[in-house]
Protein backbone atom coordinates (compact mmCIF):
# COMPACT_ATOMS: atom_id res chain seq x y z
CA UNK A 1 0.00 0.00 0.00
CA UNK A 2 1.69 3.37 -0.72
CA UNK A 3 1.65 6.05 1.19
CA UNK A 4 -1.68 9.17 0.00
CA UNK A 5 -0.27 11.99 -1.79
CA UNK A 6 0.51 15.11 0.40
CA UNK A 7 2.49 18.45 -0.72
CA UNK A 8 5.66 18.55 0.86
CA UNK A 9 5.20 22.20 1.78
CA UNK A 10 2.77 25.16 2.03
CA UNK A 11 2.97 28.60 3.91
CA UNK A 12 0.62 31.48 4.31
CA UNK A 13 0.96 35.21 6.21
CA UNK A 14 -0.82 35.27 9.62
CA UNK A 15 -4.67 35.89 9.01
CA UNK A 16 -4.94 33.96 5.65
CA UNK A 17 -5.79 30.72 4.85
CA UNK A 18 -3.88 27.48 3.55
CA UNK A 19 -5.46 24.36 2.64
CA UNK A 20 -3.40 20.78 2.51
CA UNK A 21 -4.40 18.35 -0.18
CA UNK A 22 -4.01 14.17 0.93
CA UNK A 23 -4.27 12.02 -2.88
CA UNK A 24 -5.49 8.46 -2.64
CA UNK A 25 -7.14 5.70 -4.66
CA UNK A 26 -10.56 4.27 -4.67
CA UNK A 27 -9.39 1.65 -2.28
CA UNK A 28 -8.92 4.40 0.24
CA UNK A 29 -9.50 8.03 0.29
CA UNK A 30 -12.12 7.86 -2.49
CA UNK A 31 -13.95 4.33 -0.82
CA UNK A 32 -14.18 5.22 2.62
CA UNK A 33 -15.78 8.50 4.65
CA UNK A 34 -12.58 7.29 7.42
CA UNK A 35 -10.30 10.19 7.01
CA UNK A 36 -8.44 11.89 9.82
CA UNK A 37 -5.98 14.52 10.06
CA UNK A 38 -3.33 15.03 12.47
CA UNK A 39 -1.04 18.30 13.26
CA UNK A 40 2.63 17.52 14.87
CA UNK A 41 5.31 19.97 16.31
CA UNK A 42 8.81 19.26 16.44
CA UNK A 43 9.53 16.24 18.80
CA UNK A 44 5.96 16.07 20.06
CA UNK A 45 3.27 13.45 19.21
CA UNK A 46 0.60 13.62 16.58
CA UNK A 47 -2.16 15.45 17.65
CA UNK A 48 -5.63 14.36 16.60
CA UNK A 49 -7.66 17.85 14.23
CA UNK A 50 -10.23 16.38 11.94
CA UNK A 51 -12.07 12.49 11.79
CA UNK A 52 -14.48 11.13 9.30
CA UNK A 53 -13.56 14.05 6.95
CA UNK A 54 -14.96 16.24 8.32
CA UNK A 55 -15.64 16.10 11.75
CA UNK A 56 -13.32 18.11 14.76
CA UNK A 57 -13.29 16.53 18.02
CA UNK A 58 -13.96 18.70 21.43
CA UNK A 59 -11.04 21.42 21.56
CA UNK A 60 -10.11 22.19 18.17
CA UNK A 61 -10.24 25.73 17.10
CA UNK A 62 -13.31 25.59 13.93
CA UNK A 63 -10.57 27.11 11.90
CA UNK A 64 -9.41 24.10 11.05
CA UNK A 65 -12.10 21.99 8.38
CA UNK A 66 -11.69 18.89 6.06
CA UNK A 67 -13.37 17.92 3.29
CA UNK A 68 -12.97 15.48 0.53
CA UNK A 69 -13.81 15.10 -3.35
CA UNK A 70 -13.64 12.05 -4.97
CA UNK A 71 -10.20 10.26 -4.22
CA UNK A 72 -8.85 13.76 -2.82
CA UNK A 73 -9.27 15.13 0.86
CA UNK A 74 -8.42 18.19 2.50
CA UNK A 75 -7.70 20.14 5.09
CA UNK A 76 -7.61 24.05 5.26
CA UNK A 77 -6.52 26.15 7.77
CA UNK A 78 -8.07 29.24 7.96
CA UNK A 79 -7.21 32.57 10.07
CA UNK A 80 -3.04 30.92 10.10
CA UNK A 81 -2.16 31.67 13.54
CA UNK A 82 1.86 30.94 14.63
CA UNK A 83 1.03 28.12 16.18
CA UNK A 84 -0.47 26.34 13.93
CA UNK A 85 3.29 25.75 11.55
CA UNK A 86 3.65 22.06 11.86
CA UNK A 87 3.64 19.02 10.06
CA UNK A 88 0.20 17.58 9.24
CA UNK A 89 -0.73 14.45 7.90
CA UNK A 90 -3.37 12.65 6.59
CA UNK A 91 -4.80 9.32 6.82
CA UNK A 92 -7.28 6.93 5.58
CA UNK A 93 -8.72 3.42 6.26
CA UNK A 94 -8.02 1.15 3.42
CA UNK A 95 -10.41 -1.27 4.32
CA UNK A 96 -9.73 -4.82 6.15
CA UNK A 97 -6.44 -6.23 4.87
CA UNK A 98 -4.33 -2.33 4.28
CA UNK A 99 -7.00 -1.00 7.14
CA UNK A 100 -4.71 2.13 7.49
CA UNK A 101 -2.19 4.36 5.47
CA UNK A 102 -0.71 7.75 6.22
CA UNK A 103 -0.17 10.64 3.99
CA UNK A 104 3.12 11.40 3.22
CA UNK A 105 2.97 14.57 5.59
CA UNK A 106 3.17 18.41 4.88
CA UNK A 107 4.99 20.98 6.48
CA UNK A 108 3.28 24.34 7.27
CA UNK A 109 5.01 27.57 7.53
CA UNK A 110 3.52 30.91 8.85
CA UNK A 111 5.87 33.19 7.35
CA UNK B 1 -7.34 12.33 31.71
CA UNK B 2 -6.05 9.65 28.89
CA UNK B 3 -2.63 8.76 28.86
CA UNK B 4 -0.63 6.34 27.15
CA UNK B 5 3.00 5.58 28.56
CA UNK B 6 4.95 3.28 26.40
CA UNK B 7 8.55 1.34 27.74
CA UNK B 8 10.49 -1.33 26.33
CA UNK B 9 11.89 0.52 23.85
CA UNK B 10 16.12 0.38 23.61
CA UNK B 11 18.82 -0.23 21.04
CA UNK B 12 18.59 -4.45 19.70
CA UNK B 13 21.18 -5.46 17.21
CA UNK B 14 19.61 -6.97 13.62
CA UNK B 15 17.76 -9.66 13.96
CA UNK B 16 16.85 -9.43 17.48
CA UNK B 17 13.53 -8.98 19.34
CA UNK B 18 11.94 -5.99 21.23
CA UNK B 19 8.47 -5.94 23.48
CA UNK B 20 7.01 -3.00 23.75
CA UNK B 21 4.21 -1.93 26.30
CA UNK B 22 1.82 0.79 26.44
CA UNK B 23 -0.23 1.41 30.05
CA UNK B 24 -3.40 3.04 29.33
CA UNK B 25 -5.23 4.83 31.83
CA UNK B 26 -7.93 7.85 31.65
CA UNK B 27 -10.44 5.94 29.86
CA UNK B 28 -12.76 2.43 29.43
CA UNK B 29 -9.49 0.77 27.73
CA UNK B 30 -11.33 -2.86 26.91
CA UNK B 31 -13.98 -0.38 24.92
CA UNK B 32 -11.31 0.85 22.24
CA UNK B 33 -9.60 -0.66 19.39
CA UNK B 34 -5.57 0.25 19.72
CA UNK B 35 -2.76 0.64 17.28
CA UNK B 36 0.91 0.98 17.01
CA UNK B 37 2.10 4.01 14.53
CA UNK B 38 5.84 4.05 14.08
CA UNK B 39 7.96 7.10 12.92
CA UNK B 40 11.37 6.38 11.20
CA UNK B 41 13.79 9.53 12.29
CA UNK B 42 13.34 12.67 9.84
CA UNK B 43 9.86 10.57 8.19
CA UNK B 44 6.82 10.22 8.18
CA UNK B 45 4.12 8.63 10.06
CA UNK B 46 3.66 5.21 9.05
CA UNK B 47 0.61 2.72 10.37
CA UNK B 48 1.68 -0.55 12.22
CA UNK B 49 -0.90 -2.37 13.44
CA UNK B 50 -4.57 -2.53 15.38
CA UNK B 51 -5.97 -4.70 17.86
CA UNK B 52 -9.93 -4.86 18.03
CA UNK B 53 -11.36 -3.77 21.58
CA UNK B 54 -11.88 -7.52 22.75
CA UNK B 55 -8.72 -8.23 21.04
CA UNK B 56 -10.34 -11.10 18.45
CA UNK B 57 -9.56 -9.33 15.30
CA UNK B 58 -5.81 -7.66 14.52
CA UNK B 59 -4.50 -6.05 11.19
CA UNK B 60 -1.01 -5.23 10.28
CA UNK B 61 1.03 -3.20 8.01
CA UNK B 62 2.78 -5.49 5.13
CA UNK B 63 5.94 -4.11 5.99
CA UNK B 64 5.58 -5.92 9.71
CA UNK B 65 3.76 -9.12 8.76
CA UNK B 66 4.88 -12.01 10.26
CA UNK B 67 7.35 -10.39 12.16
CA UNK B 68 5.38 -8.21 14.77
CA UNK B 69 2.26 -9.48 17.06
CA UNK B 70 0.12 -7.01 18.93
CA UNK B 71 -1.58 -8.19 21.99
CA UNK B 72 -3.45 -6.51 25.02
CA UNK B 73 -4.61 -7.64 28.15
CA UNK B 74 -7.41 -5.75 29.09
CA UNK B 75 -7.35 -6.86 32.95
CA UNK B 76 -4.22 -4.91 32.83
CA UNK B 77 -4.87 -2.28 30.85
CA UNK B 78 -2.05 -2.60 28.81
CA UNK B 79 -1.25 -2.79 25.05
CA UNK B 80 1.81 -4.72 23.68
CA UNK B 81 3.72 -5.02 20.41
CA UNK B 82 6.19 -8.00 19.80
CA UNK B 83 8.63 -7.18 17.07
CA UNK B 84 11.00 -10.09 15.91
CA UNK B 85 13.68 -10.78 13.33
CA UNK B 86 14.41 -6.64 13.46
CA UNK B 87 15.92 -4.68 10.78
CA UNK B 88 17.83 -1.30 10.41
CA UNK B 89 14.51 -0.75 8.43
CA UNK B 90 12.16 -0.84 11.76
CA UNK B 91 14.84 1.98 13.68
CA UNK B 92 11.63 3.99 14.82
CA UNK B 93 9.36 6.18 17.45
CA UNK B 94 6.58 4.15 17.94
CA UNK B 95 3.59 5.61 19.28
CA UNK B 96 0.45 3.78 21.04
CA UNK B 97 -2.87 5.35 20.11
CA UNK B 98 -5.99 4.63 20.71
CA UNK B 99 -8.98 4.64 18.51
CA UNK B 100 -12.40 6.41 19.57
CA UNK B 101 -14.78 3.94 21.01
CA UNK B 102 -17.53 5.37 17.96
CA UNK B 103 -17.74 3.33 14.61
CA UNK B 104 -15.11 5.75 13.12
CA UNK B 105 -12.24 3.30 11.81
CA UNK B 106 -8.36 3.91 11.53
CA UNK B 107 -8.50 7.04 13.59
CA UNK B 108 -6.43 7.44 16.50
CA UNK B 109 -7.73 9.89 19.17
CA UNK B 110 -4.79 10.09 21.98
CA UNK B 111 -1.54 9.25 21.24
CA UNK B 112 1.30 8.09 23.89
CA UNK B 113 4.66 10.18 23.98
CA UNK B 114 6.66 7.30 21.94
CA UNK B 115 9.18 4.98 23.11
CA UNK B 116 12.34 4.67 20.64
CA UNK B 117 13.83 1.41 19.10
CA UNK B 118 17.17 1.73 17.63
CA UNK B 119 18.22 -1.79 15.45
CA UNK B 120 21.80 -0.90 14.57
CA UNK B 121 24.95 -3.57 15.37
Amino acid sequence: QSALTQPRSVSGSPGQSVTISCTGTSSDVGGYNHVSWYQQHPGKAPKLMIYDVSKRPSGVPDRFSGSKSGNTASLTVAGLQAEDEADYYCCSYAGRDTFGVFGTGTKVTVL
Amino acid sequence: EVQLLESGGGLVQPGGSLRLSCAASGFTFGDCAMNWVRQAPGKGLEWVSTISSSGGSTYYADSVKGRFTISRDNSKNTLYLQMNSLGAEDTAIYYCAKSPVSSSIATFDYWGQGSLATVSS
